[in-house]
């Protein structure tokens, strides 16, 4: 069954830095790319990050570029997300998410097809 | 970035009603449009895919349609689980963009 478990959530001060985790089980982790999504009351549902299986592709939407930092370890099966210099607007509930192509012709995981359990970020002085 | 405008914000509706859900993309996005439920407390499940394909498990009373700019999601006869809130999501192009949601109510 596959499973992700996210954790490293918590409270914050603004301008402060937070490390989330997502540990993998369930399926081979080192072909699968990866994402992290967040749901924040001011934008609902946002993607943030990707990474792909072997690190060798990343992105970042431009609301958490110079600021975020996605990576990850195959050989731990978890993957990883640095947050520095976090803001009021950062504060939600974040995803790690599962990526696969969407079509046979796609090589890049955007369609997400199994959720961590989410891990609350709080941002407040 | 592309724009998610889903309709209708919120709806109310009885067991056993169909119920359609639209989402309009500010670009044409081909068939790279796939649909999301969430109940409170829990994480998104994917639901349908690539405009119409159903994820394994998924009952066979959600179908996903459309093309290009706008697309529907529909419940052929609504169930007492699926009340929950809905999202459109596209993979066109980065950033990944989402709908705001629907959210299906009891009538």
């Amino acid at each position: 069954e596959v499973q992700l478990v996210d954790s490293g959530g918590g409270l914050v001060q603004p301008g402060g830095s937070l490390r989330l985790s997502c540990a993998a089980s369930g399926f081979d982790f080192n072909n699968y790319d990866m994402n992290w999504v967040r749901q924040t009351p001011g934008k609902g549902l946002e993607w943030i990050s990707y990474i792909n299986h072997i690190s060798s592709a990343i992105e970042y939407a431009d609301s958490v570029k110079g600021r975020f930092i996605i990576s990850r370890d195959n050989a731990r099966n978890s993957l990883y997300l640095q947050m520095n210099n976090l803001r009021d607007d950062d504060a939600g509930v974040y995803y790690c998410a599962r990526g696969i192509p969407p079509a046979p012709m796609s090589t890049v995981g955007s369609l997400f097809d199994y959720w961590g359990q989410g891990t609350l970020v709080t941002v407040s002085s | 970035d592309i724009q998610m405008t889903q309709s209708p914000s919120s709806l109310s509706a009885s067991v056993g009603d169909r119920v359609t859900i639209t989402c309009r993309a500010s670009q044409r996005i081909t068939n790279f449009v796939h649909w999301f439920q969430q109940k409170p407390g829990t994480a998104p499940k994917l639901l349908i895919y690539a405009d119409s394909n159903l994820q394994t498990g998924v009952p066979s009373r959600f179908s996903g349609s459309g093309s290009g700019t706008d697309f529907t999601l529909t419940i052929s006869s609504l169930q007492p689980e699926d009340f929950a809130t809905y999202f459109c999501q596209q993979s066109y192009i980065t950033p990944w963009t989402f709908g705001r949601g629907t959210k299906v109510e009891i009538k």
